[in-house]
């Protein structure tokens, strides 16, 4: 079973606005990542938070975790068309003994331009 | 570095061909993965190695066996394909835990 889900499933924006993408995951972690999927790509880190941080930035990426609510979010500012993409979180329930990340279904963004 | 390479990247195979689809990195990496991807699934873990001959199933091992006799290569065995086995395929490795993953560029296989 997915231990992440990603809302919403698709999000279309214009060049220059904010997109924001929301993960749920079900079992304590040691951390949260998110992932960016260029199509027909293979997968590129783009942040990781540690369950002991609320919030952590990276260029126009903010990212935000709530351990009392088993959710993060992603904030792209300033979209851009080549943020086009699918995004997708990602954990490792094991509480990082393992290092078996377990991805979410993924949000794909469209970025017009 | 070429950090994580797979081989093939494309592959039509028959029901009930076996084969092997290669992952090698160049990192010195010693937490290796194989996942596969289906449209609206995500990615779901096949099979994983924390070190040179220690390997795990992951979520969906059934179909797919793994060895890891190296730190560098994490081959992945399909061993009768199965049209459900028509997928994407990604490897990916790890330094150590707590740390971001690297991926391969994907082997698209088809089973007819």
């Amino acid at each position: 079973s997915q231990q992440g889900e990603e809302d919403p499933q698709a999000l279309s924006i214009q060049e220059g606005e904010n997109a924001t993408m929301n993960c749920s995951y079900k079992t304590s972690i040691n951390n949260l990542q998110w992932y960016r999927q260029n199509s027909g790509r293979g997968l590129v880190h783009l942040i990781l938070i540690r369950s002991n941080e609320r919030e952590k930035h990276s260029g126009r990426l903010r990212v935000t975790l709530d351990t009392s609510k088993k959710s993060s979010s992603l904030l792209i500012t300033a979209s851009r068309a080549a943020d086009t993409a699918s995004y997708f979180c990602a954990t490792d329930p094991s509480g990082g003994a393992t290092n078996k990340l377990i991805f979410g279904t993924g949000t794909l963004l469209a970025v017009q331009p | 570095n070429a950090g994580v390479t797979q081989t093939p990247k494309f592959q039509v195979l028959k029901t009930g061909q076996s084969m092997t689809l290669q992952c090698a990195q160049d990192m010195n990496h010693e937490y290796m993965s194989w996942y596969r991807q289906d449209p609206g699934m995500g990615l779901r873990l096949i099979h994983y190695s924390v070190g040179a001959g220690i390997t795990d199933q992951g979520e969906v091992p059934n179909g797919y066996n793994v060895s890891r006799s190296t730190t560098e290569d994490f081959p992945l065995r399909l061993l009768s394909a199965a049209p459900s086995q028509t997928s994407v395929y990604f490897c990916a490795s790890t330094l150590q835990t707590n740390t971001e993953a690297f991926f391969g560029q994907g082997t698209r296989l088809t089973v007819v």
